[in-house]
C-alpha cells in the first residue's frame, strides 16, 4: 500500500490479555517508531528500530511492552497482562532512511490502534 | 529533558481569516529539529511544516509558515486563508539532532468556522 497501515484499528481487551499491534511500514522505509498517544494529549515516543534493530527502547514504560521487527520490514508491539491506564491509541510511524541528516525528514504516520482495556 | 508546550487547548477562526498557534520548547541543545504536525478527526497524522534550527529563515509551505524564535524557545505556526478542511489538532514537536526521540506537545484543537 501507498501508507504506513496499523491493525488492527480498535482493540478491546481485559484486564491481564495479551495484545499484539501490528505496523505495516511503508516498502523500503529503514526507520520506524512506535508512539502512545493518550487521549487529549500528544503522542509518546515509545520505541525506534533501524530496519530490524531496536536501537531506542527508552521510551517503553514497563517490561510489559515489548517490540519487534524481525525482518525490518512489519513490526509488532506486545502488551502482555494489559492494564487500564494501557489504554490509548497506539501510533507507528516509518521514515525513508536513518541517517543523522535524515532526522528532521518526515515521519509517516499510521492510522493508529485504539486500545482500550477494561 | 526537552518539553513541548502548547498553551492554547483550543481555538478558533473563521474561515479566509488567519491564526496563530502557539508553541514554546526547553532544551539545552543547540541543534535540532522542530515540527507541526496535522491530525484531523479520526484521519492520520500527517507534517504540516519542519524547521532546522540552525536556518534563521523561517519556513514556509503554501498557507503555513512558522515564526522561530531560537532565543525565545518559540515556534509558532500562522495559518493564512484558513480553509474548513485545517479543522484539526495540531501537534508542536521537537527532535534533537542526535537522536529519533521526537517530544509532542499537548496539542491545539483548531476549529475553522464558516
Amino acid at each position: 500500500g501507498a501508507g504506513v497501515s496499523q491493525s488492527p484499528r480498535y482493540k478491546v481487551a481485559k484486564r491481564g490479555q495479551d495484545v499484539a499491534l501490528r505496523c505495516d511500514p511503508i516498502s523500503g522505509h529503514v526507520s520506524l517508531f512506535w508512539y502512545q498517544q493518550a487521549l487529549g494529549q500528544g503522542p509518546e515516543f515509545l520505541t525506534y528500530f533501524q530496519n530490524e534493530a531496536q536501537l531506542d527502547k527508552s521510551g517503553l514504560p514497563s517490561d510489559r511492552f515489548f517490540a519487534e521487527r524481525p525482518e525490518g520490514s512489519v513490526s509488532t508491539l506486545k502488551i502482555q497482562r494489559t492494564q487500564q491506564e494501557d489504554s490509548a491509541v497506539y501510533l507507528c510511524a516509518s521514515r525513508k532512511k536513518s541517517g543523522l541528516g535524515e532526522r528532521g525528514n518526515t515521519q509517516y504516520f499510521g492510522p493508529g490502534t485504539r486500545l482500550t482495556v477494561l | 529533558a526537552q518539553t513541548v508546550t502548547q498553551s492554547q487547548p483550543e481555538m478558533s477562526v473563521q474561515e479566509a481569516e488567519t491564526v496563530t498557534l502557539s508553541c514554546t520548547y526547553d532544551t539545552s541543545e543547540n541543534n535540532y529539529y522542530l515540527f507541526w504536525y496535522k491530525q484531523p478527526p479520526s484521519r492520520q497524522m500527517i507534517l504540516v511544516i519542519r524547521q532546522e534550527a540552525y536556518k534563521q529563515q523561517n519556513a514556509t509551505e503554501n498557507r503555513f509558515s512558522v515564526n522561530f524564535q531560537k532565543a525565545a524557545k518559540s515556534f509558532s505556526l500562522k495559518i493564512s486563508d484558513s480553509q474548513l478542511g485545517d479543522t484539526a489538532m495540531y501537534f508542536c514537536a521537537f527532535m534533537k539532532h542526535s537522536n529519533n526521540d521526537m517530544r509532542f506537545g499537548a496539542g491545539t484543537r483548531l476549529t475553522v468556522k464558516p
